[in-house]
């Protein structure tokens, strides 16, 4: 079963809106992650955790706020939606072990911000 | 701070060949871990092969090796004898050693045609 999982799969939203992602994992990872794809860009990481009740702004954190409750959750937050945040989101975990250094993806959230 | 370049966009090859792929990274940690993942046509995204910096030895997985120049910041991906379902999008990534953030690059995309 899948240890990294996303809701919703897909969202569509309007400018100006609330919109939350959310994040779950089964791994018992310290680490969590928040990436965004767009074409020509890879992934670029918006919001990272080291546990919870921990939050650090990756590379475009602009726009975005997260939220780490526990070790299993962690959530991005877009307060006010725009037209530039349609993409596709990707949350990992992992851990700092270095002999488990790799990460472990979700599935995705497909946002579409009209 | 950390940086990671993939120059090659696309590459084509014919099924049972060898291809490679590039990746610089930039980073002034002395220890640090090197990664590449593979994303599919559906979107998921999982990895594939790791490369401690302080290991001399390329690592190996499968069909999938690493050819890590220290010297040079580079860690190529080679993938021998090739299938159809290696095709899909191929990302580099780095996390130095002390640290919790990952960078990626912006990936290539492999076609393997019969």
């Amino acid at each position: 079963e899948a240890a990294v999982t996303q809701s919703p799969r897909n969202k569509v939203a309007v400018t100006g809106g609330k919109v939350t992602l959310s994040c779950n994992q089964t791994n018992n990872h310290n680490n969590m992650y928040w990436y965004r794809q767009d074409t020509g860009h890879g992934l670029r990481l918006i919001h990272y955790s080291y546990g919870a009740g921990s939050t650090e702004k990756g590379d475009i954190p602009d726009g975005y706020k997260a939220s780490r409750p526990s070790q299993e959750n962690f959530s991005l937050i877009l307060e006010l939606a725009t037209p530039s945040q349609t993409s596709v989101y990707f949350c990992a975990s992992g851990v700092r072990d270095s002999n488990y250094a790799e990460q472990f993806f979700g599935p995705g959230t497909r946002l579409t911000v009209l | 701070a950390q940086k990671v370049t993939q120059t090659q966009t696309s590459i084509s090859v014919v099924e049972k060949t060898t291809v490679t792929m590039d990746c610089v990274y930039e980073t002034r940690d002395s220890s640090y871990f090197l990664f590449w993942y593979k994303q599919t046509a559906s979107g998921e995204i999982v990895f594939l092969i790791r490369q401690d910096s302080y290991k001399k030895e390329n690592a190996t997985v499968g069909h999938y090796s690493l050819n890590f120049q220290k010297p040079k910041s580079s860690i190529g991906l080679i993938i021998t004898a090739t299938q159809i379902e290696d095709s899909a999008v191929y990302f580099c990534a780095m996390r130095e050693g002390g640290g919790y953030k990952v960078v990626f690059g912006s990936g290539t995309r492999l076609l393997v045609s019969p």
